[in-house]
């Protein structure tokens, strides 16, 4: 079954540092790989995918992330965060079907 | 932009009852989704729905649950007698292409 770990569920960073946020997943075939972030009381938006073609993939509001199929790892980086970046951050998997199996989910803290 | 909406925002129930969250999706996607949210924890698939019935469904989506499209906009999830295990945000979403978009949530509170 196709699973999402999330390492960290609290990430604090200064304004201005790198942000890093780390997903692997398992699957038995390739996946379709996604990036979420929660503000509070607010639904889920996405921030990038990968699906085929180049492994590095750029999202909105500065985020990233790079496919690793060698390492299973899809992380998301941004190179300087900012204060609006506090939120949760879900990695999630599409496989089979249409469902997405999401990870526990990383909460961002960025202090000033 | 287009975007999924949901109502309620909030809904506070007795255990027992029965609750339909409704859900409006984007309106040219053919694929709707429920997830839900559980606080404090992953955010888990309940059941898809294409071409009027539902494509897959999980373990949770036991028969205590329902889904309907009604009419050509709306999407609704019907718990027939909620416990208080129900309580979670619930999330509608629709599909096109392979982006999911997801509405705001609808907390369910079962007292």
């Amino acid at each position: 079954a196709q699973s999402v770990t999330q390492l960290g569920s609290h990430v604090s960073v200064s304004e201005g540092a790198l942000v890093l946020l780390r997903c692997n997943y398992s699957s038995s075939v390739p996946p379709y790989l996604f990036w979420y972030v929660q503000y509070p009381n607010q639904g889920l938006q996405l921030l990038l995918k990968y699906t085929t073609g180049a492994t590095l993939v750029k999202g909105i509001n500065g985020f990233e992330a790079e496919f690793k199929k060698s390492e299973t790892s899809f992380h998301l980086t941004k190179p300087s965060a900012h204060m609006s970046d506090a939120a949760e951050y879900f990695c999630a998997v599409r496989q089979y079907g249409n469902k997405l199996v999401f990870g526990a989910g990383t909460i961002l803290r960025v202090k000033s | 932009e287009p975007e999924v909406t949901q109502t309620p925002s909030h809904q506070v129930t007795q255990m027992g009852q029965e609750v339909i969250l409704r859900c409006v999706p984007i309106s040219n996607h053919l694929y709707f989704y429920w997830y839900r949210q559980i606080l404090g924890q992953k955010v888990e698939f309940l059941v898809s729905f294409y071409n009027n019935e539902i494509s897959e469904k999980s373990e949770i989506f036991d028969d205590q649950f329902s889904v309907e499209r009604p009419d050509g906009s709306n999407f609704t999830l019907k718990i027939r007698s909620t416990k208080l295990e129900d309580s979670a945000m619930y999330f509608c979403a629709s599909q096109t292409h392979n982006e999911q978009f997801f509405g705001p949530g609808t907390r369910l509170t079962v007292l």
